[in-house]
């Protein structure tokens, strides 16, 4: 059974900052994963897709890593503003055709002034 | 700017009480998701379905819930009878097959 992890559970940094937010998962065998952002009382957004055969996605100052054999991810954030407060979250789809995605619990990430 | 919509947003009712979801997929996707999302046990995908048909309900508690795609623009979950353990935010999602999946704001439920 798939299980995603992201330590920690939350983080305070100030803004500026340059971060690096973790993600790791048990079951290799994966078909794609994505990072996802939630802000209180909203749904999901999606920022990153990377498929199983990329190492990397960019999105402006976001970029996703994926290192498939180790059973990680992470997704760096590059000069944190305070709109980038919200809870991060890592989703990973399984193969064999399923379109399931199996969440990590998320960190939440303050940027202070 | 096409989004996923849920009704109702806010739900307050008691135990024993029907409780009925709805959710209308982004035209054209053809994939729609149900998920519960609480404290303890994080986003947890219910049932999911491609053009109408359940591809997987293996996450839903078969006892109470039920979902179905009455029409391509409209999907329902139920719970009867509720429960307060079944207190949460439930997501819609809706997407093509494969592809980035698109959330709903979510419909959140308080059972007493």
């Amino acid at each position: 059974k798939q299980e995603v992890t992201q330590i920690p559970a939350a983080l305070s940094v100030p803004e500026g900052e340059n971060l690096v937010l973790n993600c790791s998962f048990t079951d290799s065998a994966i078909y794609n994963l994505q990072w996802f952002r939630q802000d209180p009382g909203k749904g999901l957004t999606s920022l990153l897709l990377i498929q199983s055969s990329q190492r990397e996605q960019t999105s402006g100052r976001l970029n996703a890593s994926l290192d498939k054999s180790s059973g990680r991810s992470t997704l760096y954030i590059a000069a944190s503003q305070p709109g980038d407060s919200a809870t991060y979250l890592c989703a990973v789809r399984g193969g064999g055709g399923s379109e399931k995605l199996v969440f990590g619990k998320g960190m939440k990430l303050t940027v202070n002034p | 700017d096409a989004r996923v919509t849920q009704t109702p947003r806010d739900k307050v009712t008691e135990m024993g009480q029907e409780v009925t979801m709805r959710c209308q997929p982004i035209l054209g996707h053809n994939t729609v998701f149900w998920y519960r999302q609480t404290m303890m046990q994080g986003l947890e995908l219910l049932a999911y379905f491609r053009n109408r048909a359940p591809l997987d309900d293996s996450g839903m508690p078969k006892d109470r819930f039920s979902a179905e795609m009455p029409d391509a623009t409209l999907a329902t979950l139920k719970i009867q009878p509720s429960e307060p353990r079944d207190s949460a935010v439930y997501f819609c999602a809706s997407g093509l097959q494969g592809e980035t999946q698109y959330f709903g704001p979510g419909t959140r439920l308080l059972v007493l």
